[in-house]
């Protein structure tokens, strides 16, 4: 358990559809960051939230899309994305931006069909 | 940031010892070395941290060359628990939680 948890733990969903993934960490850090795992190739950063305010988009898709409401929370809004957007989704968090060590959630598996 | 080597897969009987290698040629004067690693499934975990000096945490040690361009994260007793992918990354430490992973090592730990 890092204090991070992320929902749902798996996902399906189609091409059509519209979704969110969530992360709550509880360990009351200031930065949140969003990662991608697919398979076989190394994790790529996303997003990066300091302060709820986001500070970094590392040129991702817009069917890609984060908040950050509060400073506990971070989603990710999927819509209409494509089978190779299917993928571990990993959240992280920081004390802050330039903190030493991430503490990550579970992720969620997500399959796009 | 510097690049990082390391082997892709080790194997290590349980109870002994495994030594992971990195080698970062490149790095630079304030840039830190950090271990992560990845259990199946799972999200990365951070392991420890080092700058020049050699560092020891509950977890492992983390052996720094003095010239710096290698290092050698040590899991003094490995578990069948402790088989993992893992991360050898260098940053400096005002970025240091925008995290680039490699490819890393995948350790199997083996009765």
């Amino acid at each position: 358990e890092t204090g991070v948890t992320q929902t749902p733990r798996h996902l399906v969903m189609g091409m059509t559809n519209k979704k969110s993934l969530k992360c709550e960490q509880h360990l009351g850090h200031n930065a949140m960051y969003w990662y991608k795992q697919s398979a076989k190739k190394p994790l790529e950063l996303m997003f990066v939230y300091s302060l709820e305010e986001r500070v970094e988009n590392n040129s991702v898709p817009s069917r890609f899309s984060p908040e950050c409401p509060n400073s506990s929370h971070l989603f990710l809004h999927l819509h209409t994305l494509q089978p190779e957007d299917s993928a571990l989704y990993l959240c992280a968090s920081s004390q802050d931006s330039g903190s030493t060590e991430a503490f990550f959630g579970q992720g969620t598996r997500l399959t796009v069909v | 940031d510097a690049k990082t080597t390391q082997p892709t897969s080790m194997d290590c009987a349980e109870g002994r010892a495994a030594n992971l290698p990195c080698n970062h040629s490149t790095i630079s004067g304030n840039e830190y070395v950090y271990w992560y690693r990845q259990i199946h499934s799972q999200g990365p975990q951070y392991i420890i941290h080092g700058l020049k000096n050699n560092e020891t945490n509950e977890m492992a040690s983390l052996i720094i060359t003095e010239d710096r361009k290698s290092s050698t994260l040590i899991l003094p007793h490995a578990t069948l628990r402790d088989t993992a992918v893992y991360y050898c990354i260098v940053r400096n430490t005002g970025t240091a939680s925008k995290l680039t992973f490699g490819t890393g090592t995948r350790l199997q730990v083996t009765l």
